[in-house]
C-alpha cells in the first residue's frame, strides 16, 4: 500500500543534543510537509518542500532545519532541542500544493 | 481571534447516537474544507474533503459547509466505539500555495 512512513515512532533525546526525524513516502508526491503538534493543539506547519524548493514558515525557529535528498525522503533536524520542543512531529505529503495532504503516523519526541 | 475555532470537548455519546462536530472560521477566502480523524498517538487520517458550500455524504459521515455563516459541520450517524478519536477540521483558500489551517480538534468518546 502506498503510504507515508515515519521513523522512529518514539524518540527520546537530551536537552541540547541534536536529533533527526525521518519521513519517507511511496506515494510519489511532489510536496512534503513537517508539522509540530503539541497536546490538544492544532498541527503547526514548520516548513514544506515542493520538489526541491524549500519553504519555511515565518515563525519556525532557526533550531529546526529540514533536508529532502530525493522525492521519497525528507528529514527534520532539531539542532539543539529544548524542553519546549517535546511534541508529536507529523510528516505529510500531497501531490501538488493545492491537493489533499496525507499524514504519516508521527514521531513522538521527548526531551529530557 | 483564531482563524478557526473548534470546541475541544470532550464529547461523550452513547453508541448509536448521531454526533455533530462543528467549526467556525473567520477567513472568507477559505474554499476547501476537510475533516481529519486522529486516534490517540497517531497521525491524522483524512475523512471528508469538500469544496465551497454544500453537503457531502460518505457512509455514516456527512460534511456540511455553510460559507455564508462561516460554519462547517461533520455528522456521524450510528456512532460506534471505534469512532472514538479526535476530529480535526481543516481548511484553506484556493489558487497557488495556500497553507492549511487546522482547528484544535474535538475529542469524541462513544460509550458502548
Amino acid at each position: 500500500d502506498a503510504m507515508v512512513i515515519q521513523n522512529p515512532r518514539y524518540q527520546v533525546t537530551q536537552f541540547g543534543k541534536p536529533v533527526t526525524l525521518s519521513c519517507s513516502q511511496t506515494l510519489n508526491h511532489n510536496v512534503m510537509y513537517w508539522y509540530q503538534q503539541k497536546s490538544s493543539q492544532a498541527p503547526k506547519l514548520l516548513f514544506h518542500y515542493y520538489d526541491k524548493d524549500f519553504n519555511n514558515e515565518a515563525d519556525t525557529p532557526d533550531n529546526f532545519q529540514s533536508r529532502r535528498p530525493n522525492t521519497s525522503f525528507c528529514f527534520l533536524d532539531i539542532r539543539s532541542p529544548g524542553l519546549g520542543d517535546a511534541a508529536m512531529y507529523l510528516c505529510a505529503t500531497s501531490r501538488r500544493n493545492q491537493e489533499t495532504q496525507y499524514f504519516g503516523p508521527g514521531t513522538r519526541l521527548l526531551v529530557l | 481571534q483564531k482563524e478557526v475555532e473548534q470546541d475541544p470537548g470532550p464529547l461523550s455519546v452513547p453508541e448509536g447516537a448521531i454526533v455533530s462536530l462543528n467549526c467556525t472560521y473567520s477567513n472568507s477566502a477559505f474554499q476547501y474544507f476537510m475533516w481529519y480523524r486522529q486516534y490517540s498517538r497517531k497521525g491524522p487520517e483524512l475523512l471528508m474533503y469538500t469544496y465551497s458550500s454544500g453537503n457531502k455524504e460518505d457512509g455514516r459521515f456527512t460534511a456540511q459547509v455553510d460559507k455564508s455563516s462561516k460554519y462547517i459541520s461533520l455528522f456521524i450517524r450510528d456512532s460506534q466505539p471505534s469512532d472514538s478519536a479526535t476530529y480535526l477540521c481543516a481548511m484553506r483558500g484556493s489558487g497557488g500555495y495556500q497553507k492549511v489551517t487546522f482547528g484544535t480538534g474535538t475529542k469524541l468518546q462513544v460509550i458502548p
